[in-house]
């Protein structure tokens, strides 16, 4: 069955740093959405990316979707105490559910 | 206007027993998805409801049931519960309209099985 990777799993960063996080699908996607998890919290929509090739940019963050619709990418610039949390990319194949990938969980030192 | 609403929020069950986990989706949503996120992991999906019919539904076995009402609000019946089954399970709801596919998650109900 369709398996979504992401990496890396952990990642700490000063504040102010920029942080990135890479998410691979084992199949090609027909679109691709963002979740931001804080902790003790539950995942919260950040995007939905369709397209190939597709960026979209939200104040700091940036998302974009591979060429061949297999990966994407989250990108936020100059990271905040309040980006703390496990960001999580869910990948969907036409007309099956939505994959979620394991997240990278992110921690911003002040 | 109210988001997705669950309950209860937490719950302790003994091995064997049957649990029914309940969810009211946001406003103008009509499908009700479910999902397990074990410690430290990303949701899994258990199934969707539309229309008061399971329309997918993931690798998990028959012990998980559900249903959805006529007022799209949603159940999650596990029986013979297992200690593997300790989780926080989330409802997300979204809609088939205009092929969005937005998903607004519920805060979840943790499921602890002793």
């Amino acid at each position: 069955g369709q398996q979504v990777m992401q990496i890396p799993q952990y990642q700490h960063v000063q504040e102010g740093e920029d942080f990135t996080t890479y998410c691979n699908s084992s199949t090609t996607l027909s679109n691709i959405q963002w979740y931001k998890q804080r902790p003790g919290g539950h995942p919260v929509f950040l995007i939905q990316l369709v397209k190939s090739g597709e960026v979209k940019k939200q104040k700091r963050l940036t998302f974009q979707f591979g060429e061949a619709k297999k990966n994407s990418s989250l990108h936020i610039t100059a990271t905040q105490t309040t980006d703390v949390g496990t960001y999580f990319c869910a990948g969907r194949n036409y007309g099956q559910n939505f994959v979620f990938g394991p997240g990278t969980r992110l921690s911003v030192l002040p | 206007d109210a988001g997705v609403t669950q309950s209860p929020t937490h719950l302790i069950k003994t091995r064997g027993q049957q649990v029914t986990l309940r969810c009211s989706p946001k406003s103008g949503h009509d499908t009700v998805s479910w999902y397990q996120q074990a410690l430290g992991q990303g949701p899994q999906f258990i199934f969707q409801y539309y229309e008061e019919e399971e329309r997918q539904r993931g690798n998990f076995p028959d012990r998980f049931s559900g249903h959805q009402f006529p007022n799209y609000s949603s159940e999650l019946n596990v029986n013979a519960l297992l200690l593997g089954d300790s989780a926080l399970y989330l409802c997300a709801s979204s809609t088939m309209t205009g092929g969005s596919y937005e998903q607004y998650f519920g805060p979840g109900t943790r499921l602890t099985v002793t």
